[in-house]
């Protein structure tokens, strides 16, 4: 089945730089990556998505890009702020069924 | 629309009880899910739907089981509770082409 490793675990960076976090899968089947982010004590929350036919997708501040040959893909941040501190989490799956998350991904905005 | 409702939000049951947490989703997704979540394990899959009379296995399904009896709910039947099931349990839905929304989540303690 799909296994999905997301890097880092833990993530700090300044108000105003950019953030990055890196996903990999092993099916390449899969078809469907979404990301969410998770505030302590939340729901996740669906941020951005992407499907294979695509390589790069932007929503604002955030983009996610693709890379089918070597089965990764990963969130950009830019210009962060105070309120994107939260936990993030990759996802893969074929079709959108049998999601499949990462493991997650805090990451600290500082002031 | 109220989204995705799972019931109850905390439940403490004792070891070999057994229980049901509830989800009804009111925006006619074909697609649910239930996961599990663990402190720095992620979100793992129990048991998924792809429609009203189909279910399969995920990640995690051992001591559970699930049943789609209608479009709307997707019950989770813990057979007799363990330790190591205690976790926050979250119900998703969605449309076949993704977008995962998810419940508020069930804290469940086994002691």
């Amino acid at each position: 089945g799909e296994n999905v490793e997301q890097h880092p675990s833990t993530l700090s960076v300044q108000e105003g730089d950019s953030a990055v976090i890196k996903c990999t899968y092993s099916d390449s089947a899969s078809n469907y990556f979404p990301w969410y982010k998770q505030e302590l004590g939340k729901r996740p929350q669906l941020i951005i998505d992407i499907r294979s036919n695509v390589g790069e997708k932007k929503d604002q501040r955030i983009a996610v890009t693709l890379n089918k040959t070597a089965k990764h893909f990963s969130l950009h941040i830019t210009e962060t702020q105070p309120e994107d501190s939260a936990v993030y989490f990759c996802a893969a799956s074929k079709g959108a069924q049998k999601l499949v998350f990462g493991q997650g991904t805090r990451l600290t905005i500082n002031p | 629309n109220a989204g995705v409702t799972q019931t109850p939000k905390f439940q403490v049951l004792k070891t070999g009880q057994s229980m049901t947490l509830q989800c009804a989703q009111d925006m006619n997704h074909e697609y649910m899910s239930w996961y599990r979540q663990d402190p720095g394990m992620g979100l793992r899959l129990i048991h998924y739907s792809v429609g009203a009379g189909i279910t399969d296995q995920g990640e995690v399904p051992n001591g559970y089981n699930v049943s789609r009896s209608t479009t709307e709910d997707f019950p989770l039947r813990l057979l007799s509770a363990a330790p190591s099931q205690t976790s926050v349990y979250f119900c998703a839905s969605s449309y076949s082409w993704g977008g995962y929304t998810f419940g508020s989540g069930t804290r469940l303690t086994v002691v």
